[in-house]
């Protein structure tokens, strides 16, 4: 089983300020890794596919890059709405997902 | 406009078994993978189990003795069955829609399971 890493566990974060959540993969998994962001009685929400791919809908403020095991969801611009907890999830072998970061608005 | 519904009892008792079913509408459930997540409250994702188009299905290994995903094409709904509960597995349990290999891009609402006496 692939396990996910993700860092920080949580993040305090003033408005407009640049977020970065990184991912680490166990074993690589290529560029099969994405990213949900899930608010407080809601379901995930996909914000980026395949490691950089943009999501129709997603705000350009949400990127992301990397490959192979280190993986990174950068918001740049950060807004009051983006407070949440954001996942990263493997779908390279059987499925699985990170522990999640906890967003917070200062 | 795809719609995915979780049912089942929202109150299971320690040792018995857990029913959900995901019903699907405004799309067809052929050519898709369907899968089984759950979240206890305050916590991670977990996913649990999924099957394919063809009818193979895998299950996340640590429940894999105990978890039942089956599919009736006919009615467009998917069914979990997870025996043997504990207050552990409490959580809300989603179910969702991939296309292999790709990432998770319609969930259901959720609904909550409470395992208690």
């Amino acid at each position: 089983e692939i396990v996910l890493t993700q860092s920080p566990d949580f993040q305090s974060v003033t408005p407009k300020e640049k977020v970065t959540i990184t991912c680490r993969a166990s074993q690589s998994v290529g560029s099969s890794l994405h990213w949900y962001q899930q608010k407080p009685d809601q379901s995930p929400k996909l914000l980026i596919k395949f490691a950089s791919q943009s999501i129709s809908g997603v705000p350009s403020r949400f990127s992301g890059s990397g490959s192979g095991t280190d993986f990174t969801l950068t918001i740049n611009g950060l807004e009051a709405e983006d407070a949440a907890m954001y996942y990263c999830h493997q779908s390279s072998s059987l499925l699985t997902f990170g522990g999640g970061t906890k967003v917070e608005i200062k | 406009q795809l719609q995915l519904q979780e049912s089942g009892p929202g109150l299971v008792r320690p040792s018995e078994t857990l029913s959900l079913t995901c019903t699907i509408s405004g799309g067809s459930i052929s050519n898709y993978y369907w899968s089984w997540i759950r979240q206890p409250a305050g916590k991670g994702l977990e996913w649990v189990g999924r099957i394919s188009p063809s009818g193979i299905i895998i299950y996340n290994p640590s429940l894999k003795s105990r978890v039942t995903v089956s599919v009736d094409t006919s009615q467009n709904r998917f069914t979990l069955k997870l025996s043997s509960v504990t207050a552990a597995d409490t959580a809300v349990y989603y179910c969702a829609r991939q296309v292999s290999g790709t990432p998770f891009d319609s969930w259901g609402q959720g609904t909550l399971v409470t395992v208690s006496s």
